[in-house]
């Protein structure tokens, strides 16, 4: 049971580049959502998706694009990659209200 | 956007100890939810609490929503090393918030054997 997939799980970019952070679910889950942790910040939601097709901003979203064309699949996009980027990336996913939300191990991005 | 205040930021204990962490926030919350954070993993839910004044217990964890639905702490009793890691507090809103969650700081745990 794979759960919540992220991947790369380490990258390095260099400022103005852009990247795409792949995140897939084998749980039937409608809700997916991105956070980003930065140290002693905690974690802070960027993008969320109700379901396929439906996407919505979080409380960080500026820099960042997401698409939810298939229910597994929720990537998010960095177009113009800047230091600020810099974080620990994590993609979960739930299959409801009051349902447990699953993470994955997250993508370590370093924006130099 | 609301805020949880988690403290205390780090504990460093000696095995066997008792630790208490706790949340606050100015907004009122409908769940609240204790993860913990392993190195190089993704946070794995602990606890979920779904109505104020609940107490629930997970082998040597216990968790309570505060009655006034705006804290919650955390008790982890008589610790082991592998009890290391950080431990968040999150809060949910039911209705229109879709599962979004709001976490805390996070607490380091050190547990010295």
């Amino acid at each position: 049971n794979a759960g919540v997939t992220q991947t790369p799980k380490f990258r390095i970019l260099k400022i103005g580049q852009s990247m795409t952070l792949q995140c897939t679910q084998d749980m039937n889950h409608n809700y997916m959502y991105w956070y980003r942790q930065d140290p002693g910040m905690g974690l802070k939601l960027i993008y969320y998706s109700v379901g396929a097709g439906i996407t919505d901003k979080g409380e960080v979203p500026n820099g960042y694009n997401v698409s939810r064309s298939t229910t597994e699949d929720f990537p998010l996009r960095l177009e113009l990659a800047a230091p600020s980027q810099t974080s620990v990336y994590f993609c979960a996913s739930t299959g409801g209200l009051n349902t447990e939300a699953f993470f994955g191990q997250g993508t370590r991005l370093t924006v130099v | 956007g609301q805020q949880l205040n988690q403290s205390p930021q780090s504990m460093f204990i000696q095995e066997g100890e008792d630790v208490s962490m706790n949340c606050t926030s100015s907004s009122i919350f409908n769940t609240w939810l204790w993860y913990k954070q392993d190195p190089g993993e993704g946070p794995v839910l602990l606890i979920a609490l779904y109505k104020a004044g609940e107490l629930t217990s997970n082998g040597r964890l216990t968790a309570q929503f505060g009655i006034t639905r705006k804290d919650s702490f955390l008790n982890i009793s008589a610790s082991i090393p592998s009890d290391v890691g950080i431990y968040f507090c999150a809060g949910q809103l039911s209705g229109t918030s879709y599962g979004k969650l709001t976490f805390g700081q996070g607490t380091i745990l050190t547990v010295h054997p």
